[in-house]
């Protein structure tokens, strides 16, 4: 089936210092989605992104979190500053007219912020 | 605001055994029902979606039906399997708002 991919797989930084998750949608989906699920817990909405722009945006999407895709290229999470509390499994899912079409999601990417 | 109640966080069964694992939800607006499977380190992957109410949807084994008079819509197998054995979501999308809520999620073990 369709395939989103994140890279890296696992990211190990510096609280402080800023990351960028990377995630290459499926080619032809137009909503694309970060979530977030730190170890043990469940799964939990971030943010969501249409048309180059935040649709919806949960309490976890923090003023340190920014999304963007330019060009068509990889739809990026970055969070600058990073804090002890973003060590987390990141997804990132793609669906083609909304979150009522099925959601693909992307194999995760791991982060560790020591 | 929506929510999805998944009462169940840990179900273990023998296999063979028939799988139910419970999901409710509270929206005040229209909805779409999803349960999403996650095997160990993979990605979440669509089970089964739903929209229609009293209506069962069915893939890979598994059912549900969505019964918006009791906002439920429970995963079901008649006979468990080892490979079943994984995390759990139900999700609720709602249609207004365009966000997707997951429920706290289901460990499901089967063993032999």
């Amino acid at each position: 089936g369709p395939k989103v991919l994140q890279i890296p797989s696992h990211q190990i930084i510096d609280m402080g210092q800023m990351v960028t998750l990377n995630c290459d949608p499926v080619s032809n989906h137009l909503y694309f989605y970060w979530y977030k699920q730190i170890l043990g817990q469940q799964m939990e909405f971030l943010v969501n992104f249409y048309n180059g722009k935040v649709m919806e945006k949960s309490k976890l999407f923090k003023d340190q979190f920014s999304v963007e895709r330019p060009d068509g290229s990889y739809f990026t999470l970055k969070i600058q500053p990073t804090a002890l509390e973003d060590s987390a499994v990141y997804f990132c899912a793609s669906s083609l007219r909304g979150a009522q079409d099925t959601q693909y999601f992307g194999p995760g990417t791991r982060l560790l912020v020591l | 605001g929506d929510s999805v109640t998944q009462t169940e966080g840990l179900v273990t069964l023998t296999e063979g055994l028939p799988v139910m694992l419970n999901c409710t939800y509270q929206t005040a607006y229209s909805t779409f029902l999803f349960w999403y499977v996650q095997h160990l380190n993979e990605a979440p992957k669509l089970l089964l979606k739903s929209s229609t109410d009293n209506k069962r949807t069915e893939h890979q084994g598994f059912h549900a039906t969505l019964h918006k008079s009791s906002s439920s819509f429970h995963l079901q197998k008649s006979s468990a399997q080892l490979s079943d054995s994984a995390l759990y979501y139900c999700a609720l999308y709602n249609t207004n708002t365009g966000k997707l809520t997951f429920g706290d999620g289901t460990v499901l073990t089967v063993k032999p």
